[in-house]
């Protein structure tokens, strides 16, 4: 399975900044998708990132607050913009390889604390 | 609306007993299910998984059974071993579209 790499792996930010978080894969991927899992609660798919042409979002997340980079097939960011204390979560990556490739590989996460 | 749902918020069993994970969905349109495993400060990492053609599939100890008339799945740890405590999640996806859908998760803990 592919090996994921996601920076930064924890943050403490402030109110109204902005983070970006970066996925790196060690082979060229088909599809990456970045979730979010708030406080005691389930992963929910932001949006998949598509390779030459923008991400598609899910119902409830939009692009001026989440915007996605996908410049190539090994690569990502995802920035959370103008953070309040509720986009507190850990952010995860996640790749799928393959048309047959059902099964996701997702990196270790990047715990986002906003005070 | 929750399509995947896993009513258990946790679980305790005893060291050599089996675990028996629940997990219920809503969509029909579900085709292919997994379990994923989770430790603290880790992503989730894949378990095992069912396609909706079958109603069984082993691994090891792992063991997912999938029940289609009653949009329930399940998953058997026999025997659960204390290096199985973690959160595990069901998860459920439809089509080609590889997007997984999650549930809320099952913190089980095996005590030795």
């Amino acid at each position: 399975s592919a090996v994921i790499s996601q920076k930064p792996s924890r943050d403490i930010c402030q109110r109204g900044t902005s983070l970006t978080i970066q996925c790196q894969v060690d082979s060229q991927v088909t599809m990456m998708f970045w979730y979010r899992q708030q406080p005691g609660q389930s992963l929910t798919l932001i949006a998949t990132a598509n390779q030459g042409s923008e991400a598609t979002y899910e119902s409830g997340f939009v692009i001026d607050k989440f915007p996605i980079s996908r410049p190539n097939l090994t690569f990502s960011t995802l920035t959370v913009s103008n953070m309040s204390p509720e986009d507190s979560s850990i952010y995860l990556c996640s790749v799928a390889r393959g048309t047959g490739a059902n099964v996701l590989t997702f990196g270790a996460g990047s715990r986002l604390t906003v005070l | 609306d929750q399509q995947v749902k896993q009513n258990s918020p946790s679980l305790s069993v005893q060291e050599g007993r089996i675990s028996i994970l629940n997990c219920d969905y809503t969509n029909s349109m579900f085709d292919y299910f997994l379990w994923y495993k989770k430790y603290p400060a880790e992503g989730p990492t894949f378990l095992i998984s069912i396609s909706s053609i079958k109603d069984k599939n082993e691994d090891g100890r792992f063991t997912v059974f999938l029940n289609k008339s009653a949009k329930h799945l399940s998953l058997h740890i026999v025997p659960s071993q204390p290096g199985d405590s973690a959160v595990y999640f069901c998860a459920a996806m439809r089509g080609s579209a590889r997007q997984l859908t999650f549930g809320s998760g099952t913190q089980l803990t095996v005590l030795p």
